[in-house]
């Protein structure tokens, strides 16, 4: 069946760029809506952004976050990717890649989430 | 930006009815999903598209949508419904995703 894996460095330095990819495994990239949504510790769900996989791979993200962040594909190797620059420790949470069919849809995959701390 | 706000916490007994609410402005005009994510584990959904169920979760769990308040419904609740449930649209006014603050069900 498909699934999601993420993958990147669990800590990186203040002031740096998060960097973490999404492997799909066992089925296909197109056609989808490829998200990152993130989870503080112990709070609530923050949407990041999504991709959507088609012609022009157009792009959505948090306005909160907007001026920080870019989402890409990268078709041959099934994989999506999350930039996030000038991070803090408020940006410390699990990160959670995920696929939708369609924007009013629901995420009907996600990926285990991946920690990633920020610190010195 | 579209706000949704759901209520910190609930508590039920075990074999009765859990609320959850989730309000925001003209909700019924949307489409609202229901997520339920346990300690350590990713979210997974349990009603979608207002009302309707994914494969695989019980009869037990349900949704409606109305007006400023959208609600998921969990019948005959069992030590394993406890859990944080999250409620998420699609702002078509913005073209963002928006979670809601989420509620965490406590089996007594």
């Amino acid at each position: 069946q498909v699934q999601l894996q993420e993958s990147g460095p669990g800590r990186v330095n203040p002031s740096e760029t998060l960097s973490l990819s999404c492997t799909v495994s066992g089925g296909s990239i197109n056609s989808y809506f490829w998200g990152w949504i993130r989870q503080p510790p112990g709070k609530g769900l923050e949407w990041i952004g999504h991709i959507y996989h088609s012609g022009s791979g157009s792009t959505n993200y948090n306005p909160s976050l907007k001026s920080r962040v870019t989402i890409s594909v990268d078709t041959p190797k099934k994989q999506f990717s999350l930039k996030l620059s000038s991070v803090t420790a408020a940006d410390t949470a699990v990160y959670y890649c995920a696929r939708k069919y369609t924007l009013m849809g629901y995420f009907d995959l996600w990926g285990r989430g991946t920690l990633v701390t920020v610190s010195p | 930006s579209y706000v949704l706000t759901q209520p910190p916490s609930v508590s039920v007994a075990p074999g009765k009815t859990a609320s959850i609410t989730c309000g925001g402005d003209n909700i019924g005009d949307k489409t609202v999903h229901w997520y339920q994510q346990k300690p350590g584990q990713a979210p997974v959904v349990v009603v979608y598209d207002d009302r309707d169920r994914p494969s695989g979760i019980p009869e037990q769990f349900s949704g409606s949508n109305s007006a400023n308040t959208a609600i998921l419904t969990i019948t005959s609740v069992e030590a394993g419904d406890e859990a944080v449930y999250y409620c998420q649209v699609w702002d078509s006014t913005t073209d963002h995703q928006v979670f809601g603050t989420g509620t965490k069900v406590t089996v007594l």
